[in-house]
């Protein structure tokens, strides 16, 4: 089934360890989008990629680190995780940029930072 | 700076009518999208308006008035299956995606 995939679901990680977040899509899509999501806020980008080879930060980038080596892989890193960083994170993907462009989302990765 | 603002939570009874209102303020605009996020899954895309008007498909309708920077999602003939939370995002002028913090939808049969 097309779509999007992330690992892990959910995940406890001690502050100060490192974690990388999966993300995968078969879509071909060329943009793909970290964000998280916190009760009673809005998602937040946290960076984003255009197109393979790319990445840009969005509007909470710090603590967080992202590559995209090739279209379909997208993984986001937390080089010391903090509590602060504790939230369900979503990756998505569009075809582009630009206008009419739906973002298509993962199912989600919960992370709790003690 | 940019802001999107719903409301927090509304309740309606099943079979019955809803709107549910959206106002932005954007650097540039590139378009409205709405979103439906049933608890403790992904968003999924409901809707997109980048012209002024109502846009209808089945059960739900949006629309979109750029000059006073609203939108709404109009939802007809509720079930209970629309119990959900609806993310208004507004497109700016570097086509990222300014998100609400949702308004979640609880129907009472």
């Amino acid at each position: 089934i097309a779509g999007i995939t992330q690992a892990p679901t959910s995940q406890i990680l001690a502050a100060g360890r490192r974690m990388t977040l999966r993300c995968t899509q078969d879509m071909r899509h060329n943009a793909m989008y970290w964000y998280r999501q916190d009760l009673g806020l809005g998602l937040r980008l946290i960076h984003y990629s255009n197109t393979a080879g790319t990445t840009g930060k969005g509007e909470v980038p710090d603590g967080y680190s992202v590559s995209r080596a090739n279209t379909d892989d997208f993984p986001l890193t937390l080089a010391s995780a903090v509590p602060s960083q504790t939230s369900v994170y979503f990756c998505a993907s569009s075809d582009s940029t630009g206008p009419y462009n739906e973002q298509f989302f993962g199912p989600g990765t919960r992370l709790t930072v003690l | 700076g940019q802001n999107i603002d719903q409301p927090t939570e509304m309740t309606a009874t099943e079979g019955a009518i809803v709107q549910i209102n959206c106002t932005y303020q954007t650097s540039g605009f590139n378009g409205l999208f709405w979103y439906q996020q049933h608890a403790g899954e992904a968003p999924t895309f409901l809707s997109y308006n980048v012209l002024d008007g109502l846009e209808e498909k089945g059960r739900f309708s949006s629309f979109l008035s750029r000059s006073k920077g609203y939108s709404y999602l109009l939802l007809k003939e509720l079930q209970m299956k629309d119990s959900a939370s609806y993310l208004c995002a507004a497109l700016d002028s570097n086509y990222q995606l300014i998100w609400g913090a949702g308004t979640k939808l609880i129907i009472k049969p």
